[in-house]
């Protein structure tokens, strides 16, 4: 069974553009959650997808969101890029919402310039 | 709100030594709780979980960790380490309300000396 797939693993994007991350989480698995790691900052939880609606949501600005598709596929979208959005992006998949294993992927690593 | 609290950033050990990764965390209600574990350019992976029932928990590869609800701790120890430990850990929580929702420590880079 494939992991959860997350691409690019790698992108550079200059200040004020915008970008795209994807996750293709692990078939038959229907909720995704997104998180941001940074060495300041650490882990922290960006919003979940259940059933394309997004169900749970951290405390980022409005620069940055999210959406599911019906194939349980979840994109994130970061707008007007600044220097401290650069950072590690980690997808996680569960079955459903309420299921406690939660498998990453290996993250897409994005750099601002 | 919940909050986890790694004490130690990073703890050097020899190989085959014991060690204990301390982890506190603050609920006002009842929580899941977690240890991650994140290899150098990897994702993350879960080690062991603490849902409910028997207070000790175990990973298949020797590690384990025990609840501890008086001192709100989740401390993970390991009798004998290997090289192949040498990485960075994370304990997390989450609750049954919002059970995808994890929040986690700032992490404990183990590192292993031979």
């Amino acid at each position: 069974k494939a992991g959860v797939t997350q691409t690019p693993r790698y992108l550079i994007k200059t200040r004020g553009q915008q970008v795209t991350l994807s996750c293709s989480p692990i078939s038959g698995h229907r909720s995704v959650s997104w998180y941001q790691q940074t060495p300041g900052q650490g882990l922290q939880f960006l919003f979940e997808y259940f059933s394309e609606t997004q169900r749970n949501k951290g405390n980022f600005p409005g620069r940055f969101s999210g959406r599911q598709f019906s194939n349980s596929r979840s994109e994130m979208n970061v707008s007007t890029l600044e220097l401290g959005d650069s950072a590690l992006y980690l997808c996680a998949s569960s079955l459903g919402r309420y299921n406690t294993e939660a498998f990453f992927g290996q993250g897409t690593r994005l750099t601002v310039v | 709100a919940q909050s986890v609290t790694q004490l130690d950033s990073q703890v050097p050990v020899f190989e085959e030594a014991p060690v204990e990764l301390r982890c506190n965390y603050s609920s006002s209600v009842s929580v899941y709780l977690f240890w991650y574990v994140q290899y150098p350019n990897q994702g993350l992976q879960l080690l062991l979980k603490y849902l409910s029932g028997s207070t000790l928990v175990e990973s298949i590869n020797g590690f384990e960790a025990e609840f501890n609800k008086s001192q709100t701790s989740f401390h993970l120890r390991k009798p004998s380490v290997h090289i192949s430990d040498t990485a960075e850990y994370f304990c997390a929580v989450s609750t049954q309300s919002s059970v995808s929702k994890i929040i986690f420590g700032s992490g404990t880079r183990l590192s292993i000396r031979p």
